[in-house]
């Protein structure tokens, strides 16, 4: 299943809304994972199952959608929150992750 | 809390195998799956494998011809072999705790261990 995030890349300023979409090539249920990855880092789980948010993650963070369309929002963008984005579908071997989505300072 | 942590070489030659291990620890290895990613510098994530602490695998297609993976579960580790690597293997590889089902993405991850194919 090939996944396709957008856009590629965003400039945002702090209090924004900000959303990011997943596209997958083929219909999945809701096997549908979020991560943050900040420079240097391992990433980190933010949603999983398409809307469920992973304990320890602030809720301004939230997902949705099902099948082929999925969006995941951040309701009010934070400095901490500049980072990298990926979608991945855990719905049939391989694995396969988004190309990833930049959130940059404007 | 659990924690993960990627050992092996940081440097291996073309067409040799690279090896290495994730150390689990503050919980058990039993009843998860668990997998390795990798990371190209400056590029996305790519999803090498997983295992099941029974032993189930399953690969990436491709790069199933040249990967190995297993679990020791009295260690609490698992391990990654990839051979006849070239340049193209250079990448961050890192580990990480699947969860119950597959279901639920992977929610602990390994710090990271930059692995250069170089002669």
């Amino acid at each position: 299943i090939q996944m396709t995030q957008s856009p590629s890349s965003l400039s945002a300023s702090v209090g924004d809304r900000v959303t990011i979409t997943c596209r997958a090539s083929q219909s999945m249920n809701s096997y549908l994972n979020w991560y943050q990855q900040q420079p240097r880092k391992a990433p980190k789980l933010l949603i999983y199952a398409a809307s469920n948010l992973q304990s320890g993650v602030p809720s301004r963070f939230s997902g949705s959608g099902s099948g082929t369309d999925f969006t995941l929002t951040i309701s009010s963008l934070q400095p901490e929150d500049f980072a990298t984005y990926y979608c991945q579908q855990t719905y049939t071997p391989p694995w396969t992750f988004g190309q990833g989505t930049k959130v940059e300072i404007k | 809390q659990v924690q993960l942590q990627e050992s092996g070489p940081g440097l291996v030659k073309p067409s040799e195998t690279l090896s290495l291990t994730c150390t689990v620890s503050g919980g058990s290895i039993s009843s998860y799956y668990w997998s390795w990613i990798r990371q190209p510098p400056g590029k996305g994530l790519e999803w090498i494998g997983y295992i099941y602490y029974n032993g189930n695998t399953k690969y990436n297609p491709s790069l199933t011809s040249r990967l190995t993976i297993s679990v020791d579960t009295p260690k609490n580790e698992f391990s990654l072999k990839l051979s006849s690597v070239t340049v193209a293997d250079t990448a961050v590889y890192y580990c990480a705790r699947v969860g119950t089902t597959t279901a639920l993405g992977f929610d602990c991850w390994g710090q990271g261990t930059l692995v250069t194919v170089s002669s």
